[in-house]
C-alpha cells in the first residue's frame, strides 16, 4: 500500500514569506503528526492531529500551525518565515494516537525547506 | 519530562559483524514504548523496532535486536551481521501512552566498512 506522501519535497522561501506543507497519510490511518529536524536541534515535535483535532502540541511559536482534513490529510503552515526555519520537515502517520502497544509511526520523505 | 540520550555520535563497524548502538533513556512514567528509526541520507525515517515497558522479552526484528534493560533505563540496538544498506543515522525513541509525540535522542552514525 501507499505510504506517508509529502509535498513539496524541496523548496525555497526568502524571509518573511509563509509555508504550506502538505502531508497525505498512509490509508486509514487517523494521526497525523509532525517533526522539525535542524542540524542544531534535532528532531523536535511540531504537532499532532488525531480526527481533525489537535491532540498535542510542541514547543513553537505561534507561526507554526496546521491542520487536518475529514480525510486524514494535513497540512502545515508557516507564517513570517526566519533563517531559522530552514528544516527537514517530517509528517508521519499512525492507526492511532497513543496507546499502550506498537501503534507505529511510519514517517514520509520529508519536505526540505530552505529560507533565504 | 522523558529524555533520550544518544552518547555514540559515529560508530565504524565491519561488515557481517554485529554492532550495538547505545540508548538510554528518562522518563517518570511507568507506560511507555521505545522505538529505534533508520534514516539513510535520503531522510526518510524507516521504523526499525518497538518495545513496550512492560514487554517482558526483549523485541527482535530480523537482524534487529532491542536489548531492553529496565532497571538501567536502556534500550540499546543490536544489528546483527551488519550490511553496507546498513549505513545511516540511527535515532532512538520515547512515547508515551497518551498520543503521539516522539522525544529523540540527538542519533548515531552508523558506517558499515566492507
Amino acid at each position: 500500500k501507499a505510504g506517508v506522501t509529502q509535498t513539496p519535497r524541496y523548496l525555497i522561501k526568502t524571509r518573511g514569506q509563509q509555508v504550506t506543507l502538505s502531508c497525505s497519510p498512509i490509508s486509514g490511518h487517523r494521526s497525523v503528526s509532525w517533526y522539525q529536524q535542524t542540524p542544531g536541534q534535532g528532531l523536535q515535535f511540531l504537532f499532532e492531529y488525531f480526527s481533525e483535532t489537535q491532540r498535542n502540541k510542541g514547543n513553537f511559536p505561534g507561526r507554526f500551525s496546521g491542520r487536518q482534513f475529514s480525510n486524514s490529510r494535513s497540512e502545515m503552515n508557516v507564517s513570517t518565515l526566519e533563517l531559522g526555519d530552514s528544516a527537514l520537515y517530517l509528517c508521519a502517520s499512525s492507526l492511532y494516537s497513543g496507546t499502550s502497544g506498537a501503534n507505529v509511526l511510519t514517517f514520509g520523505a520529508g519536505s526540505r525547506l530552505t529560507v533565504l | 519530562a522523558q529524555k533520550i540520550t544518544q552518547t555514540q555520535p559515529g560508530m565504524f563497524v565491519q561488515e557481517k559483524e554485529a554492532v550495538t548502538l547505545d540508548c538510554t533513556y528518562d522518563t517518570s512514567d511507568q507506560s511507555y514504548g521505545l522505538f529505534w528509526y533508520k534514516q539513510p541520507s535520503s531522510g526518510e525515517m524507516i521504523f526499525l523496532i518497538y518495545q513496550g515497558s512492560y514487554d517482558e522479552q526483549n523485541a527482535t526484528e530480523g537482524r534487529y535486536s532491542l536489548n531492553f534493560q529496565k532497571a538501567r533505563k536502556s534500550a540499546n540496538l543490536v544489528i546483527s551481521a551488519s550490511q553496507l544498506g546498513d549505513s545511516a543515522m540511527y535515532f532512538c525513541a520515547m512515547r508515551d501512552i497518551y498520543g503521539n509525540k516522539l522525544v529523540f535522542g540527538a542519533g548515531t552514525i552508523l558506517r558499515v566498512k566492507s
